[in-house]
Formats: structure tokens, sequence, C-alpha cells
């Protein structure tokens, strides 16, 4: 089955305590891309990957750090969380070009830093 | 990537058709309307995209105006599992374009569907 798995699905914290956010598709694609959902402002582009080794930052990347070393995963650092990084995030995944009008987006993860 | 307006939300009766209206009068002609939906908190799904021809696939109809300034997606019988919110996104396909391939969600419709 075609499918963009995040774990943890739920993650609470404390802040400064680094965590890492898995994402991984298994639809070789060569598109992935991480978002943040927040009451009232919708969901916002954090990261995304171009390809393998080609990443660049979104509209909200302060605090985040994001690697592409493989295809498949597309993982989401925070090296010191805080409490504004409370939100529910996505990972998203599609083909690239012309094909890439339908993204997949994973569960989502919600995360809690207190 | 051109601004879309969608009512704040829509009833449904269960086994009728929705019909989501979207407004896009700043679309471009390299644009196309993408429509996707968020049920609860789960990740968005795509539904159906198209540029100026109408299109249908097994989960809906997209509507475009001739002019393209307006589209209405149309989910034909509506279940109470399609109780969600319903975006409407116009971006051009190529991702050079697009800040790689972002979506701009808006506020969405929300759909409910009632038994």
């Amino acid at each position: 089955e075609a499918q963009v798995t995040q774990n943890p699905r739920y993650l609470i914290t404390v802040t400064g305590k680094k965590l890492t956010v898995t994402c991984s598709q298994n639809m070789n694609h060569e598109y992935m891309s991480w978002y943040r959902q927040d009451p009232g402002l919708g969901l916002r582009q954090i990261y995304y990957s171009m390809n393998v080794e080609v990443t660049d930052k979104g509209d909200v990347p302060e605090g985040y750090k994001v690697s592409r070393k493989e295809k498949r995963n597309f993982p989401l650092i925070l090296e010191s969380p805080s409490p504004n990084q409370t939100s529910l995030y996505f990972c998203a995944s599609s083909f690239s070009g012309l094909r890439s009008y339908e993204q997949y987006f994973g569960p989502g993860t919600r995360l809690t830093v207190t | 990537d051109a601004k879309t307006t969608q009512p704040p939300s829509m009833d449904c009766a269960e086994g009728r058709a929705a019909n989501l209206p979207c407004n896009h009068s700043t679309i471009s002609g390299n644009e196309y309307v993408y429509w996707y939906r968020q049920i609860h908190s789960q990740g968005p799904q795509y539904i159906i995209h198209g540029l100026k021809n109408n299109e249908t696939n097994e989960m809906a109809s997209l509507i475009i105006t001739e002019d393209r300034k307006s589209s209405t997606l149309i989910l034909p019988h509506a279940t109470l599992r399609d109780t969600a919110v319903y975006y409407c996104i116009v971006r051009s396909p190529l991702m050079i374009y697009n800040q790689g391939g972002k979506l701009i969600f808006g506020q969405g419709t929300e759909l409910s569907v009632k038994p």
C-alpha cells in the first residue's frame, strides 16, 4: 500500500530535549516536505526536499533541521524544542515535475513541548 | 500563487450532492485548481485537480467556469465520512514556480454531512 508513515504519532517532551520525528514513504517520490498546523494559522511549510541531498527552507524553518540522505526518508529534527513548537506536524511526498499534482500526507505527529 | 475564497462552512444531507464553491479570480494561465480535504486532524488528502476542462474521478467532479475565475467541487452522493474541511488551492504544477511544491492551504470550507 502506498503510504507516508510518521513516527511517533504522539510525543510529549520538555524544553531543550532534542527529538527527531521520522518520515518515510514507499512510493519512490522525489519530493518531500514538512508542514506544521496550528489553530487559526492553517498548514505552513517548514522545510522541503526536491531530492536526495537537496533541501531548502519553507515559510517557518526556525528551530528545525532536516536531512535527506535516502530517497525514502526525511526526518525532522528539533535540536532544542521550545513550547512554541507545540503543534501538529505533517510530512508529505510526491513526484516532482508535472506529476506533482497529488501530494500524499502522513497521519500526523502531535507534539507537545512543556 | 493565486488567492482563493471559499465559504467557511456548509451543510449537506447524507445522500445528496455537495457542491463546494471556490473563487479564484486572479488565477493565471499556467495555474491549476486543486482540491484537498482534511478529515479531523488527519493528513490532508488529494481529491482532484484541473486546468480548464471539467474533471471527474472516483471521488468527485470538478467544474471550472469558462473564464476560470471560479470552480465547484461536487461530491455526488455525500456520506457521513465526507464530513471534513475542503481546501481549494491554485498553483502552478511546476515546482520551480511555487517554492518547492508548497501547498497554500487557506481556511477552507468545513462541510458537515448530516443524516
